[in-house]
């Protein structure tokens, strides 16, 4: 069975500060792993995926994530937050040898808050 | 190039009827995922669809079913309605099932069972 964790419910950035959302992912396999965000009533939207090769990924808006395999994380950062950030995000694994049949796994999700 | 799409947009029912969800996918997208959203938790897995059949599925009682149609789109069915089906249901589409495409999400179709 796979499983996401995301330890904080909320982030708190000033704008203009570095921010980081943490994830950590448990998979059998190899891990396949995505960055998705959410607005109010809204559906998810894709920002990033590690799947093979460097470890850092850079996505959309700015974001990048950092995979670190000996930790099991897959944390999300982005130097210079904006208060267009604020949204709640999930971290999604699935298992590279399962053929893509199981589906995404998401963690709970973080509330990022971003002050002016 | 057309986003997923869903119907409705929300949807009250009562304990033990039933629902019809129903999904566009992007298109070129011939796989369709099905998510349940609970209020204050990430998406589960339902149940994925390719070539109009089931492709693997979550931990959903059998209740919970669903179809393709030869277009791709697809849709999902729930019978004998709970209390704890009220959820935000996410559809996701992706080129393939097996390679490591990102799924594209839909809106959602809010439902509310009373």
């Amino acid at each position: 069975a796979q499983s996401v964790a995301q330890p904080e419910d909320q982030v708190n950035v000033a704008e203009g500060n570095p921010l980081t959302v943490k994830c950590t992912y448990s998979v059998s396999g190899n891990p396949y792993l995505f960055w998705y965000v959410q607005y109010p009533n809204r559906g998810l939207q894709f920002l990033l995926k590690y799947i093979t090769g460097d470890n850092l990924v850079k996505g959309s808006y700015g974001f990048e994530a950092e995979f670190n395999k000996s930790q099991t994380s897959f944390h999300l950062k982005k130097p210079s937050a904006l208060v267009s950030d604020s949204a709640l995000y999930f971290c999604a694994v699935r298992d590279g040898s399962g053929g893509g049949a199981d589906g995404l796994t998401f963690g709970k999700g973080t509330h990022l808050i971003i002050q002016p | 190039e057309t986003g997923v799409t869903q119907s409705p947009t929300h949807l009250i029912k009562t304990r033990g009827q039933q629902v019809t969800l129903r999904c566009s996918s992007q298109s070129g997208h011939n796989t369709v995922s099905w998510y349940q959203q609970a209020l204050g938790q990430g998406p589960q897995f339902i149940f994925q669809y390719y070539r109009e059949e089931e492709n693997g599925r979550g931990n959903f009682p059998p209740r919970f079913s669903g179809l393709q149609f030869p277009n791709y789109s697809s849709e999902l069915n729930v019978n004998a309605l709970e209390l704890d089906d009220s959820a935000l249901y996410l559809c996701a589409s992706s080129p393939s099932p097996g390679e490591p495409y990102e799924q594209y999400f839909g809106p959602g179709t809010r439902l509310t069972v009373t």
